[in-house]
This record gives C-alpha cells, sequence and structure tokens, in this order.
C-alpha cells in the first residue's frame, strides 16, 4: 500500500526568501504525486502534478516539484515566496486504486 | 460556472442527530467524493462515486452513508452523529475514477461540531 509522509507540520519564511517543502513516498511502482494548497477557509487546490517524463514538474503560482526516485521524494519548491503563499499544503500519492494524502505542512510567512 | 458548491458551511449537532451535507458540481464529472479533514491528519477519504449509481468505502466509512443522486450531486448522511464526527468535510469532483490522474476539484467544506 501506498503512503505519503510530510516530515514538516509547520514552516516559516520570510517573505522574498526561497522555500522548499517535503514529500516522502512509499509506493512500489511509479506513483502519480500531486501538490495541492489550502488557504484558510478553503478548501484545497491543485499546485502541479506528475505522472511520468521530466521530473521536473512546473505548477501554478510560481511553483515547482521534482521528482527523485532515488529518494522517494518530490519536494515542492519556490525561489520567492510572497505574503499571499501563507497557507497549508499537501503531498498526496495516487496508486493502487487509491489517493492518499500527507499531513500538511503550515507555511507561515514573516513580513 | 459555481465548480463544487456544499451546503451547510456550517452545522452544531447535538450526539445522536441526523443530517445530510449537500455536495454538487457543475463541470459535468463523473467521479465525486467525500473527505473528512481534522487537524494533524490530513484528509481521508470518508466515500466515493466512479460514476452515477456507483458509490464505495473510503478509508473512514463507518457512521456515514452516501448517496450519488445524479451525475451532479453527491450526499453524505450521518445517521446517528457523534463527537467524533467533529470535523470539517470536503466534497471533490473529477472527471477521471479515483486512481486516476485527473485533478480533483473541491468544494469549500463544511464545519461540523457536534456536542
Amino acid at each position: 500500500a501506498q503512503s505519503v509522509t510530510q516530515p514538516d507540520i509547520h514552516i516559516t519564511v520570510s517573505e522574498g526568501a526561497s522555500l522548499e517543502l517535503r514529500c516522502n513516498y512509499s509506493y512500489g511502482a511509479t506513483p502519480y504525486l500531486f501538490w495541492y494548497v489550502q488557504s484558510p477557509g478553503q478548501g484545497l487546490q491543485l499546485l502541479l502534478k506528475y505522472f511520468s517524463g521530466d521530473t521536473l514538474v512546473q505548477g501554478i503560482k510560481g511553483f515547482e516539484a521534482e521528482f527523485k526516485r532515488s529518494q522517494s521524494s518530490f519536494n515542492l519548491r519556490k525561489p520567492s515566496v510572497h505574503w499571499s503563499d501563507a497557507a497549508e499544503y499537501f503531498c498526496a500519492v495516487v496508486g493502487d486504486d487509491k489517493i492518499i494524502f500527507g499531513k500538511g505542512t503550515r507555511l507561515h510567512i514573516l513580513p | 460556472n459555481a465548480g463544487v458548491t456544499q451546503t451547510p458551511k456550517f452545522q452544531v449537532l447535538k450526539t445522536g442527530q441526523s443530517m445530510t451535507l449537500q455536495c454538487a458540481q457543475d463541470m459535468n464529472h463523473n467521479s465525486m467524493y467525500w473527505y473528512r479533514q481534522d487537524p494533524g491528519m490530513g484528509l481521508r477519504l470518508i466515500y466515493y462515486s466512479a460514476s452515477e449509481g456507483t458509490t464505495d468505502k473510503g478509508e473512514v466509512p463507518n457512521g456515514y452513508n452516501v448517496s450519488r443522486l445524479n451525475k451532479r450531486e453527491f450526499s453524505l448522511r450521518l445517521e446517528s452523529a457523534a463527537p467524533s464526527q467533529t470535523s470539517v468535510y470536503f466534497c471533490a469532483s473529477s472527471d477521471g475514477g479515483l486512481a486516476g490522474v485527473e485533478t480533483q476539484y473541491f468544494g469549500p467544506g463544511t464545519r461540523l461540531l457536534v456536542l
């Protein structure tokens, strides 16, 4: 069965700084991987997804993620965060007819 | 195009009461889902419907029932609410099945408090 781990519950960065949110997955085959963002009081919105091919995936709002099979990771990055990026971020993996979400990482932005 | 809508936005119930959470989508999607979100637990799938007329259990189905009324609507019913069902409930839809790679579109959520 697949699983996904987001090791960081909270991350705080200064506005304008770079960001990396970690996601590790467990799945026997090549998984389908997603990053979703949830702004306060809102539902989830897809940032980006990886199915196959190029391991560096570009998403909306300037985010990108890199699939690294050797490390079973799919980390989310942004070169320069904005105050509006403060939200909760969820990594998800699809495999074996299931989608499993990580427990989320809450991003705080310092002015 | 409203996307995925959920009613009500907030609800307070007493233990043992019943209620139905409503969800509708206007994107002509085949698949619909109900999740619950609890602090530190992420999202957990309660039930899903891969197409009109079909429903299947997810990770945490106990205490819930669902109805796929038509292609647009997917309701979640709590027959006898318990405090453990206090949560935020999200409905989602997608154009593919559960194992598919299609994006899921989420509603704004229903906050439920069971006293």
